[in-house]
């Protein structure tokens, strides 16, 4: 059974640019959370989708948008890439009618360098 | 408000005990995730407790006190690999709110 899967791994773009990463969640996962890590920083949680919709949202600004699809996977979008959008991107999926938030599982992230 | 406090850096010997302290303030708390991560790596599931008290798990402990927005991790017989980042989470609302995370150095 693969966890939860994050493509591409590593990710290097310029200023200006726009990426888009992958998330596809464990088995059985409906509900998929995106979050932001800066070295030496928590993770910040950027926004959260189910049943294909944003659910709840950090404080990131509007070039940060998401999407999820029919199979639960989820994608996220950064436009107009800045210097400080370098960071690692997690990806954390969780069963929205599990006991109380079971364990949310990450997958090995996306480390995106912006140059 | 949501706000976690953890310490930033501790240091161990192996084979020692060590306790990682956190507090919380988590509007719709839900309950307390701590995660091991490795440096460049993403951060690994160690606990989650949601009713006040220990929860035990080979070499680590967490426990947590509501009523004090309080939670720890212990670690016991510690091993090199354990020198990682640990990160504090609570749940509120669905969504995981992280501290900083606090450093361990295990030396020989």
């Amino acid at each position: 059974d693969a966890g939860v899967t994050q493509s591409p791994t590593h990710l290097i773009k310029t200023r200006g640019q726009q990426v888009t990463l992958r998330c596809s969640p464990k088995s059985g996962h409906d509900t998929v959370s995106w979050y932001q890590q800066a070295l030496g920083q928590g993770p910040q949680f950027i926004f959260q989708y189910y049943e294909e919709e944003e659910r709840q949202r950090g404080n990131f600004p509007d070039r940060f948008s998401g999407h999820q699809f029919p199979n639960y996977s989820s994608e996220l979008n950064v436009n107009a890439l800045l210097l400080g959008d370098s960071a690692l991107y997690l990806c954390a999926s969780s069963f929205s009618r599990g006991p109380l938030n079971t364990e949310a599982f990450f997958g090995q992230g996306t480390r995106l360098t912006v140059v | 408000g949501q706000n976690i406090d953890q310490p930033t850096e501790m240091t161990a010997t192996e084979g020692a005990i060590v306790q990682i302290n956190c507090t919380y303030q988590t509007s719709g708390f839900n309950g307390l995730f701590w995660y091991q991560q490795h440096a460049g790596e993403a951060p690994t599931f160690l606990s989650y407790n949601v009713l006040d008290g220990l929860e035990e798990k080979g070499r680590f402990s967490s426990f947590l006190s509501r009523s004090k927005g309080y939670s720890y991790l212990l670690l016991k017989e510690l091993q090199m690999k354990d020198s990682a980042s640990y990160l504090c989470a609570s749940t509120g609302f669905q969504k995981l709110v992280f501290g900083t995370g606090t450093r361990l150095l295990v030396s020989p």
